[in-house]
């Protein structure tokens, strides 16, 4: 299985310009996330979805969006770059259900992350 | 409300053991634990459940105090392979959901 993957892995962009980070799971998850992950400030999430045509707000969503229509994909949309939103995204998966705590497969599952400078 | 961790870095021998702890001020469902090794993807270990359940994988355990809301992560005869950043992320939902929020995260370095 190839897991949680991310396209592009690195990429600069101008203020202003626009962009879309992709994210596509194998894991037949319902559960997606977009992160991102500033230094010495931990994962901040920015959208989720529990299910195809579900989508939700984070923590820190202006600037971002997305959209869910399928299970397996989950893109990321920056309008309007900006410096702030230089950073490294994490796309992650995971199962809903708390009945598989007990054999470990409830934790997510992360991407190899996309590196997004802005300049 | 983002959860507390601390130490915030720590150099151990390896051989040595560590402790490290993540607290929030929420009443929390779960706590997941993660290991992010530089320039890679956070890797799960392991979630706890309210219930003061505690979790072992291989040298690495972890506690849940639901009284105190607080969750603790135990690496005992540390390797060289345990360096990393550790997370905590909790999820304060009552069930069904899984909506973490992560720690600032503790550097661990096992040096020889």
């Amino acid at each position: 299985n190839a897991g949680v993957t991310q396209t592009p892995k690195f990429r600069i962009l101008k203020i202003g310009q626009s962009m879309t980070l992709q994210c596509t799971q194998d894991m037949n998850h319902n559960y997606m996330y977009w992160y991102r992950q500033d230094p010495g400030m931990g994962l901040k999430l920015i959208y989720y979805s529990v299910g195809a045509g579900i989508t939700d707000k984070g923590e820190v969503p202006n600037g971002y969006n997305v959209s869910r229509s399928t299970t397996e994909d989950f893109p990321l949309r920056l309008e309007l770059a900006a410096p702030s939103q230089t950073s490294v995204y994490f796309c992650a998966s995971s199962y809903s259900s708390y009945s598989r705590a007990a054999t470990g497969q409830y934790g997510y599952t992360f991407g190899s992350g996309t590196r997004l400078t802005v300049v | 409300q983002q959860p507390v961790q601390s130490p915030q870095a720590v150099i151990l021998r390896e051989g040595e053991d560590a402790v490290i702890n993540c607290s929030s001020s929420k009443a929390l469902y779960s706590v997941h634990w993660y290991r992010q090794k530089h320039g890679e993807a956070p890797v799960f270990l392991m979630i706890l459940l309210k219930g003061g359940e505690q979790k072992g994988h291989e040298k690495i355990s972890a506690s849940f105090n639901e009284k105190k809301q607080q969750s603790s992560l135990y690496l005992t005869a540390s390797q060289l392979s345990y360096s990393g950043t550790y997370f905590c992320g909790t999820d304060v939902l009552t069930g069904g959901g899984n909506k973490l929020t992560f720690g600032t995260g503790t550097q661990l370095k096992v040096e020889l």
